[in-house]
């Protein structure tokens, strides 16, 4: 059964960083482009970022571009975001999605919420 | 940037309508669309994709049709379990979502 298990989140203060990860289970990781998509609360869905197999082609909407920086351990099975520069437009719940060689995405976790405010 | 524009925002419908929702890109994104379905506390739920085909266990009252910079889902026959929130999304260039959907009983 695919599983895909986010963590990190929290309360983070404007200007702060904060690390998301996503576990993955149930399929083989490496074979899959993985992105983060997130959801203010009450609004619809926005993608973050993605990367491929082996994150040698990442992609990040321009709300996040220099700020924000994903990765993958492929060994751990475990994809990464990185954070920092943190504003309150970036209060999310974060999701992990596995892409479909295509990219639309199969499989979502249930998410992390990540609130920043002072 | 591709724009995803959804219509209507709302729709009020009763058990047994047929519904319809549409999407439109702002540039061509020939058939690489798809469609999500999302209910309140829950991640999304991935119903169509490449415009028309059916993902794996979704029920055969909702069907994607469409291409370039149309699309639509359209459920046949509303069930109770139908009540939510409908995505679009691109994924020609990157990805880009509608701002959605929510069916509601009428």
């Amino acid at each position: 059964e695919v599983q895909l298990v986010e963590s990190g989140g929290g309360v983070v203060r404007p200007g702060g960083s904060l690390r998301l990860s996503c576990a993955a289970s149930g399929f083989t990781f490496d074979d899959y482009e993985m992105s983060w998509v997130r959801q203010a609360p009450g609004k619809g869905l926005e993608w973050v970022s993605g990367l491929n197999w082996n994150g040698g082609s990442t992609g990040y909407a321009d709300s996040v571009k220099g700020r924000f920086i994903i990765s993958r351990d492929n060994a751990k099975n475990s994809l990464n975001l990185q954070m920092n520069s943190l504003r309150a437009e970036d209060t999310a719940l974060y999701y992990c999605a596995r892409s479909h060689s295509s990219g639309y995405y199969d499989y979502w976790g249930q998410g992390t919420l990540v609130t920043v405010s002072s | 940037d591709i724009q995803m524009t959804q219509s209507p925002s709302t729709l009020s419908a009763s058990v047994g309508d047929r519904v319809t929702i549409t999407c439109r890109a702002s540039q061509s994104i020939i058939s690489w669309l798809a469609w999500y379905q999302q209910k309140p506390g829950k991640a999304p739920k991935l119903l169509v994709y490449m415009a028309s085909s059916l993902e794996s266990g979704v029920p055969s009252r909702f069907s994607g049709s469409g291409s370039a910079t149309e699309f639509t889902l359209t459920i046949s026959s509303l069930q109770p379990d139908d009540f939510a929130t409908y995505y679009c999304q691109q994924y020609n260039s990157y990805s880009t979502f509608g701002q959605g959907t929510k069916v509601e009983i009428k």
